[in-house]
């Protein structure tokens, strides 16, 4: 079936630092969506993206759905303490039937001591 | 953003007993919700389908007398784990989709820590 290879699996971050996490598939998506999960909690939505290539901002988080519609980036710039937790990514491979999305493995964020 | 709410947060039960899990759409109406759980560390793994007004659908493997799912309204679907057993100890969360136009969205409970002694 579809998979979403999420990377990296771990990440330590110092405070101020940028981040970068990507998901990649081979097969396409028409959604992507990024969520973060705080211990104990459900995800919380990110940024949805709906288009190959769209480029989506919230706040200090930037995430781009790629041309080929396989992939996704997700950046944080400039890292505070509360950005630590897991960042899933999701993907959709149609517009709707959200029974079809597909999760990454995700990627857990940590301050580095 | 759309709010789901998911109750209790935690519940700890003896072997043998049945636990209800509620999951409500508070701000917006949803015919489906879905049912996840998730182990610790790990990704979050569907469960089944909630269907307003009909039977829910689950995915291979999923136990449907195991887990009992009602959708009872456009608004609630709740989880209930029959005969809790220790391997049944795990983390359960809702969503519910959010339609627009050309899109779709999915928002979370909360979720559920259930622990069976």
């Amino acid at each position: 079936g579809q998979q979403l290879n999420q990377s990296p699996q771990s990440m330590f971050i110092q405070e101020g630092e940028d981040v970068s996490m990507n998901c990649t598939s081979s097969s396409i998506f028409n959604t992507w969506l990024w969520y973060k999960q705080d211990p104990g909690e459900g995800p919380v939505l990110l940024i949805a993206l709906y288009k190959a290539g769209e480029l989506t901002s919230n706040g200090r988080l930037t995430a781009q759905f790629g041309i080929t519609r396989k992939d996704s980036f997700l950046n944080i710039s400039a890292s505070i303490p509360s950005d630590v937790g897991i960042y899933f990514c999701a993907g959709l491979p149609g517009y709707s039937s959200a029974s079809k999305i597909i999760f990454g493995s995700g990627t857990r964020l940590s301050i580095r001591p | 953003g759309a709010v789901v709410s998911q109750h209790p947060s935690w519940v700890i039960c003896k072997s043998g007993t049945s636990v209800k899990i509620e999951c409500r759409s508070l701000d917006f109406q949803a015919t489906t919700m879905f049912w996840y759980r998730q182990f610790p560390k790990q990704s979050l793994m569907l469960m089944a389908t909630s269907n307003e007004g009909s039977k829910a659908t689950y995915e291979q493997g999923v136990e449907k007398d195991k887990f009992l799912i009602n959708h009872a309204s456009l608004t609630l679907s709740t989880l209930t784990v029959t005969s809790a057993h220790p391997e049944d100890s795990s983390f359960y969360i809702c969503s519910a989709p959010l339609a627009g136009a050309n899109n779709e969205k999915l928002f979370f409970g909360s979720g559920t820590q259930l622990s069976v002694l």
